[in-house]
């Protein structure tokens, strides 16, 4: 089974729906992140979460909420998709004991489309 | 604002051929650079590279940190197929481990 699993895999919708993305991990790591991922801008980060209890905004977080609702599990919200908000999104752990916490895992990603 | 850059943005070679790819970065105190290899979806990890770790290799991949140049390079020798994906280059920011990213150089290599 995979570390780190996103669900749905695929999603459309249409403008003003709200969404919700799902990440779940089974690596034990206590840091999450979501990032979205367009053409040529690479990944720019969205949230990250370095525990439960502590949820930070990335570079682009307006227009994104999430929820931290166990070590786990990282959710991510678009309360009122808009189009601009089709992208590739990834969630990813990493572990703050290792020696090294720079490395990060991805999930498989998701693939949205707003119309 | 911490920044990473690569180049070139795309490359076609043939197989057998060498490649090496770019990365330069901008940070406030570097810990670290990372490479991943991003084919249909996720990215995958490939290196870590650190001041105590400037220089990785496993099997036809290799990288090399340049903290004077602020800059590291990634060469694949003998190159296959299956070596056609994203390359991206990511160094992670001084609060936390965030990682910043750089566009990617989209490698393709033809039979």
């Amino acid at each position: 089974d995979a570390d780190v699993t996103q669900t749905p895999r695929n999603r459309i919708t249409k403008t003003g729906k709200r969404i919700m993305l799902e990440c779940s991990q089974t690596k034990g790591h206590d840091r999450m992140y979501w990032y979205r991922q367009d053409p040529g801008l690479g990944l720019r980060l969205i949230y990250y979460s370095f525990d439960v209890k502590d949820i930070n905004k990335g570079e682009i977080s307006d227009g994104y909420s999430v929820s931290r609702q166990a070590q786990a599990k990282f959710s991510l919200s678009l309360e009122s998709a808009i189009p601009n908000q089709t992208a590739l999104y990834f969630c990813a752990t990493s572990d703050s004991r290792l020696p090294y916490t720079d490395t990060q895992y991805f999930g498989p990603g998701t693939r949205l489309t707003v119309l | 604002e911490d920044k990473v850059v690569q180049s070139p943005l795309s490359l076609v070679v043939h197989e057998g051929d060498t490649v090496t790819l770019n990365c330069s970065y901008e940070v406030t105190n570097f810990r670290s650079l990372l490479w991943y290899k991003q084919e249909k979806k996720a990215p995958t990890f490939l290196f870590m590279l650190t001041s105590s770790g400037i220089e990785k290799k496993s099997g036809r991949l290799s990288s090399i940190l340049d903290k004077k140049e602020l800059s590291s390079i990634l060469n694949i020798t003998a190159t296959q197929t299956g070596d056609s994906a994203i390359y991206l280059c990511a160094v992670p920011g001084y609060a936390g481990n965030m990682l910043t990213f750089g566009g990617g150089t989209r490698l393709m290599v033809k039979p």
